[in-house]
C-alpha cells in the first residue's frame, strides 16, 4: 500500500491479468484523487472519487473508497502495456491547500 | 483549451549558484498555482500554493522561494543551490471554485553538481 515510509512499490503483471493498488490515508478526507505518472512526465489525473461514490469506473479502470478503513483501491481491468507508469494517490490533508501524495506505485505490464 | 508551459525543460546547475524555473498558465483567468517537487523515484512533495497575483503560501521550507508576478505566471527561485536541490519540479494549476483537479505540466529536470 501506498503511505507512511514504504518505499515505491513495485509491481510486474502480464498483458491480460487484472491487478489492483491500495492506499491508506492517515487523516478524514472527502476526496482520493489516482494520478499516474509517464516516466519523465508531470502526472495526470485518472479517477477523482468523493466519499458519497465508494466506487468510480472510467473504461478500464475502477476506484474504490472506503472513508471507515481510511482506504482506496485503484484496479485495471486486462491491463496493456500503454498501462505501465508510477501511479500516485493523492488526499488533501484537512481543510486547506496541501494536496498530500502517497508514495506511488510503479506498475510494469509485460507483452 | 488551458496549457501549461514550464522552463526549462532541463538544467544542470553548480552548488551555490542561483535558480529560476517558470510556469505559465494559458486559457484560465486566476487559477491556483502549486510548485512540486519530486526525488527521482519518489513522490511528489508540495513546496508553494498560490491562490493571486502577488499571494504565495509555503508549504515547506527547503531554501527556495516562489513569486506570482501575473496571473498566469508562477516563479520559482533560490540566490544558492544546493545538491539537496536536485530533482524534478513541476508545476501544477486547479480551478477555483472547489474543483479539486490538479493539472501538472512537463516538469522541469534540475541536477545540482
Amino acid at each position: 500500500s501506498q503511505w507512511g515510509e514504504e518505499n515505491l512499490q513495485a509491481l510486474s503483471i502480464q498483458e491480460g491479468e487484472d491487478v489492483t493498488m491500495n492506499c491508506s490515508y492517515k487523516t478524514y478526507t472527502t476526496v482520493v484523487h489516482w494520478y499516474r505518472q509517464d516516466s519523465g512526465r508531470g502526472p495526470a489525473l485518472i479517477i477523482l472519487i468523493r466519499s458519497n461514490e465508494r466506487e468510480k469506473r472510467s473504461g478500464r479502470l475502477r476506484a474504490t473508497l472506503d472513508t471507515s478503513s481510511q482506504s482506496s483501491s485503484l484496479s485495471i481491468t486486462a491491463a496493456q502495456c500503454e498501462d505501465t507508469a508510477v501511479y500516485f494517490c493523492a488526499t488533501r490533508q484537512g481543510t486547506g491547500s496541501k494536496l498530500s501524495f502517497g508514495k506511488g506505485a510503479k506498475l510494469t505490464v509485460s507483452p | 483549451a488551458q496549457t501549461i508551459h514550464q522552463w526549462p525543460v532541463a538544467e544542470i546547475k553548480a552548488v551555490g549558484s542561483p535558480l529560476s524555473l517558470g510556469c505559465t498558465i494559458k486559457g484560465k483567468s486566476s487559477p491556483n498555482l502549486y510548485w512540486y517537487w519530486q526525488a527521482t523515484g519518489g513522490t511528489l512533495q508540495q513546496l508553494f500554493y498560490s491562490i493571486t497575483v502577488g499571494q504565495v503560501e509555503s508549504v515547506v521550507q527547503l531554501n527556495l522561494s516562489a513569486s506570482r508576478p501575473k496571473d498566469d505566471q508562477f516563479i520559482l527561485s533560490t540566490e544558492k543551490l544546493l545538491l539537496s536541490h536536485s530533482g524534478f519540479y513541476l508545476c501544477a494549476w486547479s480551478p477555483t471554485g472547489g474543483d479539486e483537479r490538479l493539472f501538472f505540466g512537463h516538469g522541469t529536470k534540475l541536477s545540482v553538481l
